[in-house]
Parts: C-alpha cells; sequence; structure tokens
C-alpha cells in the first residue's frame, strides 16, 4: 500500500496570506489527523477527521480549519499567517474510531515571511 | 500542551551501546506509543504498548510501561548509526479524544559509528 502523502512539501507564504495543505492518507483508513510540530512547542494536535466529520480540535485559534471529503482526503488552511505559523505539518491517517498506531506522512515544511 | 516530559532531552552513544529513554506522563492513559522522526521528516511508528502491559519487544526495541508512577522506558540494544533520529512517546488524550496523541518533547540519539 501507498503511504499518507502531502503536498506541496515546502511552501513559502507572507504573513497575511492563506495557504491550504492537502493529505491523502493510506488507502482503506478513514481516520485523518493532523499536527503541527515547532521547535518551541513541539508536536501540537490540530484536529481529527472521521468520515468527513470533525471529531477533535485541538487548542488552536480559528484561522485554522479543515475538512475532509468522501475519498477521506483531508485538506487544512491556515488563513492571515502570522510569522509564528512557519512549521512543520504533519498528517497522520489510522483505520478506524480507535486509537491505533498512526501512519504519518512526510511532512508540510511551511514558512511564513 | 504537552504531556509529559522526556528524559534525556539529548543522547549521544556510541554503535553496539544500548540506548534508553524514558517518557512521564501525567494523566491516566489507554496506551502509550513510541515514535521516530528522521531529521525533521514524518514520524515512524515503533510500538504500542497498553494500559494492562508492563513489557513490550519489537526486534531489538523493548518498552516499558509503569502506570503507578505513570512512566515509561524504550530500550533500542545494540544500536546502529542508523538508529540516530529524534524519538517521541505519545499517549491517548483519554475517553471521547478519539485518535488525539499527546507527544513529549523528545529524545534526540545520535549514534555513532
Amino acid at each position: 500500500k501507498a503511504g499518507v502523502t502531502q503536498t506541496p512539501r515546502y511552501l513559502i507564504k507572507t504573513r497575511g496570506q492563506q495557504v491550504t495543505l492537502s493529505c491523502s492518507p493510506i488507502s482503506g483508513h478513514r481516520s485523518v489527523s493532523w499536527y503541527q510540530q515547532t521547535p518551541g512547542q513541539g508536536l501540537q494536535f490540530l484536529f481529527e477527521y472521521f468520515s468527513e466529520t470533525q471529531r477533535n480540535k485541538g487548542n488552536f485559534p480559528g484561522r485554522f480549519s479543515g475538512r475532509q471529503f468522501s475519498n477521506s482526503r483531508s485538506e487544512m488552511n491556515v488563513s492571515t499567517l502570522e510569522l509564528g505559523d512557519s512549521a512543520l505539518y504533519l498528517c497522520a491517517s489510522s483505520p478506524g474510531l480507535a486509537v491505533y498506531e498512526q501512519y504519518f506522512g512526510p511532512g508540510t515544511r511551511l514558512t511564513v515571511t | 500542551s504537552q504531556q509529559g516530559e522526556e528524559d534525556p532531552q539529548a543522547l549521544s552513544i556510541q554503535e553496539g551501546e544500548n540506548a534508553t529513554m524514558n517518557c512521564s506522563y501525567k494523566t491516566s492513559i489507554n496506551n502509550l506509543q513510541w515514535y521516530r522522526q528522521n531529521s525533521g521528516r514524518g514520524l515512524v511508528h515503533l510500538i504500542l504498548i497498553r494500559s494492562n502491559e508492563r513489557e513490550k519487544h519489537s526486534g531489538r526495541l523493548r518498552v516499558t510501561l509503569d502506570t503507578s508512577k505513570k512512566s515509561s522506558s524504550l530500550l533500542i540494544t545494540a544500536s546502529r548509526a542508523a538508529d540516530t533520529a529524534s524519538y517521541f512517546c505519545a499517549t491517548d488524550a483519554g475517553r471521547n479524544q478519539g485518535g488525539k496523541l499527546i507527544f513529549g518533547q523528545g529524545t534526540e540519539l545520535s549514534v555513532k559509528p
């Protein structure tokens, strides 16, 4: 099976712009989670989607949003970018509702200037 | 917010030596997982140990869990240069929190050939 894919891999944006990141889970996986990784805060949970429904949301401002499509692919959007949004954004998929091991994609490195 | 602490933050050893990393967490858990991350890439799942298990093995990896002390350790035996990476423990976030994982800050392991 193909692994989790994320696009784009690298992105440079300017403060105030918005960005959309994409994640394709492993075939058959219905749960997709997003994490932000920064040197200062480490790995922090953003949100989780299952069957197109957001099941859980982390402690991030409303500028961070996401969605999941019927084929389980997911996107996350960050509006009005701030310098502090520079981070590695990781997507992970898992088979279902229980807390199984998660399979991570390679991440999208976002730099905000 | 982070679930707990990992210790040490950095560890440097020679090939062939054993490496031990510790993780402490704050709240009751259903399971604890260990992940590896190579140089800013995606995370790779290593092992999952359930709250009713005390020890688990996978190849050169040995994980222990002490729920009374809210701590876990990861032992890598006969380390190799390819084991150089950051290692993270992650716990579930509790009942009704779905697949949300809470990560520690990680231990950076360097294995010198």
